[in-house]
């Protein structure tokens, strides 16, 4: 069975600084897809950014990108020029790739606090 | 707010009594899921619906019934809730296709307190 695991579960960062997010995960596929979600006070869950197994590069969504290391089965989120706005709950998930209406395997989540 | 909605926001019930979750999505997908979200614990999925047919339930007790009438609607009917059954409610959805864009929207959830 797969497993995400988020190792902090609080993180804190001084607003317009840099802070990474770290995210594990555990699969025996080779196809698969990842994601990082964040969840605002609101409780509204928003996708932050997507990472495609097959591929090399790593994602990047504004000041948002991820670090992904397929070998490491490591897939850490970058936070530059970090905003208030950016407090939240951030989850990674991990879904197996062909398949339609595939489950989401979800981490225990890491809760960012952004300091003024 | 997305394209998935769910109403109500907030609801407090007693044990004994009956009431649904209603979650709507406006993003023409085919897949429709429920999700519970208790405090320190991360989210479990619950139910999956593709083009209206259950296709996992993931040993939910039967006091949470599931209904689909179409693609765009879903709804969580509940009755004889436990306490321990109070969390915040996620409705999820997704094109149900293969690839690339199969991901999952949220809406905003429904915050259960069983008393």
């Amino acid at each position: 069975a797969q497993t995400v695991t988020q190792s902090q579960p609080e993180m804190s960062v001084q607003e317009a600084e840099t802070v990474t997010l770290s995210c594990t995960y555990d699969t025996s596929e080779s196809d698969y897809y990842l994601f990082w979600y964040k969840q605002p006070p609101s409780r509204q869950m928003i996708l932050v950014i997507r990472q495609e197994a097959y591929k090399q590069q790593n994602a990047t969504e504004n000041r948002f990108s991820v670090n992904f290391q397929k070998a490491a089965k490591s897939f850490s989120l970058k936070i530059s020029d970090s905003q208030l706005g950016d407090a939240a709950m951030y989850f990674c998930a991990y879904r197996r790739g062909e398949t339609s209406g595939s489950r989401l395997t979800f981490g225990e989540g890491t809760q960012l606090t952004v300091n003024p | 707010e997305t394209g998935v909605t769910q109403t109500p926001r907030h609801l407090v019930m007693g044990m004994t009594n009956k009431k649904s979750l209603k979650c709507e999505q406006h993003l023409g997908h085919n897949a429709m899921y429920w999700y519970k979200q208790s405090a320190k614990k991360p989210l479990e999925l619950m139910f999956v619906y593709s083009l209206e047919e259950r296709v996992e339930n993931n040993s939910v007790p039967s006091r949470f019934s599931p209904e689909c009438p179409n693609s765009s609607h879903l709804f969580l009917h509940l009755h004889t809730l436990q306490p321990e059954d109070s969390a915040l409610y996620l409705c999820a959805s997704s094109p149900g296709t293969v690839g690339d864009q199969e991901t999952q929207y949220f809406g905003p959830g429904t915050r259960l307190l069983v008393l």
